[in-house]
């Protein structure tokens, strides 16, 4: 069974940083990309960051840029999101994402892990 | 930058209703385009990927349909589960969702 189980949120004060975690099972880990997705309280799904599977290329949307770094360790199938100058709009739940393998730079996204809450207080 | 445009934003709907929220991009994405499922509480789930390829273990009640600038997700036979919040989601570039449409119960 596939699975992916995110860890690692919890409360920050602005300026802080914070690791998250999502370990992944069921699947060949280094063959798929895989994302970062957050959700602030109350509003839409908003990309975050992608790592392809074997390269390591890694990809950020614009409100993260230079705070945020992904990576991967494919030997513990393990998947990473360092946040660092956290701000008060960076509360919300993320949830790490596996490309479905249909695109390599971008993609949909098959399996959702259940999330973990981040919130960054003023 | 492209900008993905979902209508409407939230409806009533009654159970066996037959349903469509349509997905517009502002400029055109081919077939890149992904349907999610969203349940209070719950993480997303993909329905639809390549705008009208079915998931396995989704109910043929949904379709999708579309491509270029437009799209359309269809639930033909509205179900009590399936009252949510639907995203779109291009991935011709970086990742984008639309803007989510609510389904409620009329």
């Amino acid at each position: 069974e596939v699975q992916l189980l995110e860890s690692g949120g919890g409360l920050v004060q602005t300026g802080g940083s914070l690791r998250l975690s999502c370990a992944a099972s069921g699947f060949t880990f280094a063959g798929y990309a895989m994302s970062w997705v957050r959700q602030a309280p109350g509003k839409g799904l908003e990309w975050v960051s992608a790592i392809s599977g074997s390269t390591g290329n890694t990809y950020y949307g614009d409100s993260v840029k230079g705070r945020f770094t992904i990576s991967r360790d494919n030997s513990k199938n393990t998947l990473y999101l360092q946040m660092n100058s956290l701000r008060a709009e960076d509360t919300a739940v993320y949830y790490c994402a596996k490309g479905s393998g249909l695109r390599t730079t971008s993609d949909a996204f098959d399996m959702w892990g259940q999330g973990t809450v981040v919130t960054v207080s003023p | 930058a492209i900008r993905m445009t979902q209508s409407p934003s939230s409806f009533s709907a009654s159970t066996g209703d037959r349903v469509t929220i349509t997905c517009r991009a502002s400029q055109d994405i081919g077939s890149y385009l992904a349907w999610y499922q969203q349940r209070p509480g719950k993480a997303p789930k993909l329905l639809i990927s390549a705008a009208s390829t079915l998931q396995s273990g989704v109910p043929s009640r949904f379709s999708g349909s579309g491509s270029g600038t437009d799209f359309t997700l269809t639930i033909s036979g509205l179900q009590s589960e399936d009252f949510a919040t639907y995203y779109c989601q291009q991935f011709f570039t970086y990742p984008l969702f639309g803007g989510g449409t609510r389904v409620e119960i009329k």
